[in-house]
């Protein structure tokens, strides 16, 4: 089946930082999705990309279909941003998630 | 708050028993899908129904079982539990048409002791 991988798998940040989140998937796909896994466990949905880019505030995401990526971006990162950050793409209507990149950001 | 609701919260059981756990999707969205996310295995498709018919199945064990009803809401059985099933088991819903974004309920933690 198709693979999701997702980097770096650990991340660690000062207040007010930026990162880049990278997604790698192995096989052409119908959608993308991103998702923030808060500290309660709760998935909440942050873009839906199959293609191009969006901007939602401090958030961004890119997804190059063709070179089968999609990077997720986080300027000025604020402790609520912790938590695990999920790709996920879709195959015949069902999520395939990576494995997740777990993002600590500290005060 | 993504409008899928997801009881209960919290289950804790003991091994070889049942349990229920009940979704009802967004309003308006006529498929439902059922996610578990474990340690080992992390987040994985479980099943699929669409208007109260299954659409598509994943890694589901024989073991589990689910159902749509005519109000669109959903249940997801587990019997004859074992301690590898505890889990966060995840409701999610989607409208027919594109976009097939879907949305997550709060999930309901499983712990079979």
């Amino acid at each position: 089946g198709i693979q999701v991988e997702q980097s770096p798998p650990d991340l660690i940040l000062q207040e007010g930082a930026n990162s880049t989140l990278r997604c790698n998937f192995s096989d052409s796909v119908n959608n993308l999705q991103w998702f923030h896994q808060n500290p309660w466990g709760q998935l909440i949905n942050l873009f839906y990309i199959p293609s191009g880019t969006k901007q939602n505030g401090r958030l961004s995401a890119t997804t190059v279909a063709t070179e089968r990526y999609s990077l997720l971006y986080i300027s000025s990162s604020q402790t609520t941003d912790s938590g695990v950050y999920f790709c996920a793409v879709e195959r015949f209507q069902k999520l395939v998630f990576g494995t997740g990149t777990r993002l600590l950001v500290s005060p | 708050d993504s409008g899928v609701t997801q009881t209960p919260k919290h289950l804790i059981t003991a091994t070889g028993q049942r349990v229920t756990l009940r979704c009802s999707p967004r309003s308006g969205d006529l498929s439902v899908y059922w996610y578990q996310q474990s340690l080992d295995q992390g987040l994985q498709f479980l099943i699929q129904y669409y208007n109260g018919e299954e659409r598509a199945k994943g890694n589901i064990l024989e073991r589990f079982s689910a159902q749509q009803f005519p109000d669109l809401h959903s249940e997801l059985n587990l019997s004859s539990l074992e301690l590898g099933d505890s889990a966060l088991y995840f409701c999610a819903s989607s409208v027919e048409t594109e976009p097939y974004e879907q949305y997550f309920g709060p999930g309901t933690r499983l712990t079979v002791t």
